[in-house]
């Protein structure tokens, strides 16, 4: 069974400090994909970023960047020089297979909050 | 391009009353997941159709809980009786294929609360 795991339930920084969301996650399929979505106090949820269990690449999106490596089964999210509208629940997700059918489906982890104050 | 479309996005009802839910997907999204979340149990899965077909419902809670797609743009979540417990944040989300190698987009989200 696919499991996502999000250790840090709630950070808080200062605004303009780096910070680092940890997601750790466990399958068996040999090929799989990750996800980031953020969940600002508005509610809705917002696709971050999808990476496949092929590309080891870093990326970079601006202030964001992520950090997949499969040897430690983690695909980590730093915010650089983070700002209050970065305030928000990040959730970190695995593709699974649902089992005897070929299609995948999304396992969250149970999400990091994040403050940023001012 | 709309989004996924839930109504309503709030909802309070009494123990025992049913509730539906509704959801539209993006148009030409063939793959459907209804979610809940809650503080205790974060976001679960509940039923996943693909082409209109549960292909997934082991999330469903139990028999009180029942979901359908009747075309590729509707889909209900429903609930009958509804209980206390089933307060939470429903979201509706659906995705080109499957959710494997394409994000889901997600609705707004229904907040349900039943007194």
């Amino acid at each position: 069974a696919q499991k996502v795991t999000q250790a840090q339930t709630e950070i808080s920084v200062v605004e303009k400090e780096d910070v680092t969301l940890d997601c750790v996650y466990e399958t068996r399929d040999t090929t799989y994909y990750l996800f980031w979505y953020k969940q600002p106090p508005s509610g809705e949820l917002v696709f971050l970023i999808r990476r496949n269990s092929f590309d080891e690449q870093n990326e970079i999106s601006g202030r964001y960047s992520w950090n997949f490596q499969k040897s430690t089964s983690s695909f980590n999210f730093t915010i650089t020089a983070s700002q209050v509208v970065d305030s928000a629940v990040y959730f970190c997700a695995l593709s699974g297979q649902v089992m005897n059918t070929g299609f995948q489906k999304l396992v969250f982890g149970t999400g990091t909050r994040l403050l940023v104050s001012p | 391009d709309a989004g996924v479309i839930q109504s309503p996005r709030h909802e309070v009802t009494e123990m025992g009353q049913e509730v539906t839910l509704r959801c539209k997907p993006i148009s030409g999204h063939n793959s459907l997941f209804w979610y809940r979340q809650t503080m205790m149990r974060g976001l679960e899965l509940l039923i996943y159709f693909n082409n209109n077909v549960p292909i997934d419902d082991s999330g469903m809670p139990e028999d009180r809980f029942s979901a359908k797609m009747p075309n590729a743009s509707f889909s209900t979540l429903k609930i009958q009786p509804s209980e206390p417990r089933d307060s939470a944040v429903y979201f509706c989300a659906s995705s080109p294929y499957g959710q494997g190698n394409t994000e889901a987009f997600f609705g707004q989200g229904t907040r349900l609360t039943v007194v």
